[in-house]
């Protein structure tokens, strides 16, 4: 019973640096969603997905794009890391967008 | 816009203290639902409630209760005789009519034994 799974668990990136963090949960929920967590600053919504094939942006988007082209995987890429993006990153799937969020275990990621 | 403030930062309670944790919100939707998660030291983020903006119905779940009041936009969480294991930090949160999903800036609960 996976549940959400978030890899990786940990990540240093060098400024400038691309990469992928994945997401994938198995309980074929339509809605999925990744925050970042800032200290002080809660949980903000960077893009979200209401099914295969849609996304929209969240609160705080730029510098990360989104695809969701099966039900069961919703990677964000970061295309050219920065500092600003240090951060821990959560993915989180529900059945809808009105149901309780269900959230991966996050992802830390440091950009030096 | 949606907005969801939680004015308390940071509580710090003796345990068996009763203690309230104050959420208020915005929005212009008139379906709206309402959530609080809990994180505690470990990290992870777990769902305690959820309300739906026709039911303002009050909670209570052993220890935790829930007061909704749409006349003052406020979605309060109490937690009767506090225990140590319910130290972490709670996320009051609200999703409209689009599903973006908006949270509080969460309140630190540190309850001392």
């Amino acid at each position: 019973n996976a549940g959400v799974t978030q890899t990786p668990k940990f990540q240093v990136l060098k400024t400038g640096q691309s990469m992928t963090l994945q997401c994938a949960q198995d309980m074929n929920h339509e809605y999925m969603s990744w925050y970042r967590q800032d200290p002080g600053m809660g949980l903000r919504l960077i893009h979200y997905s209401v099914g295969a094939g849609i996304t929209d942006q969240g609160e705080v988007p730029n510098g990360y794009n989104v695809s969701r082209s099966t039900t069961e995987d919703f990677p964000l890429r970061l295309l050219s890391a920065a500092p600003s993006q240090t951060s821990v990153y959560f993915c989180a799937s529900s059945s809808q967008g009105w149901q309780p969020q269900h959230f991966g275990d996050g992802t830390r990621l440091s950009i030096l | 816009a949606q907005k969801v403030t939680q004015a308390q930062t940071e509580i710090s309670v003796v345990e068996k203290e009763d203690v309230t944790l104050d959420c208020v919100y915005e929005t212009r939707d008139t379906t709206y639902y309402l959530f609080w998660y809990k994180q505690p030291p470990s990290g992870e983020l777990v769902f305690l409630i959820r309300r739906n903006s026709f039911d303002e119905q009050n909670e209570i779940s052993g220890r935790y209760s829930w007061n909704f009041q749409k006349s003052t936009s406020s979605f309060n969480f109490t937690i009767t005789a506090s225990q140590v294991v319910d130290s972490a930090v709670y996320f009051c949160a609200l999703s409209g009519r689009s599903y973006k999903y908006i949270f509080g800036t969460g309140t630190r609960l540190k309850v001392l034994a």
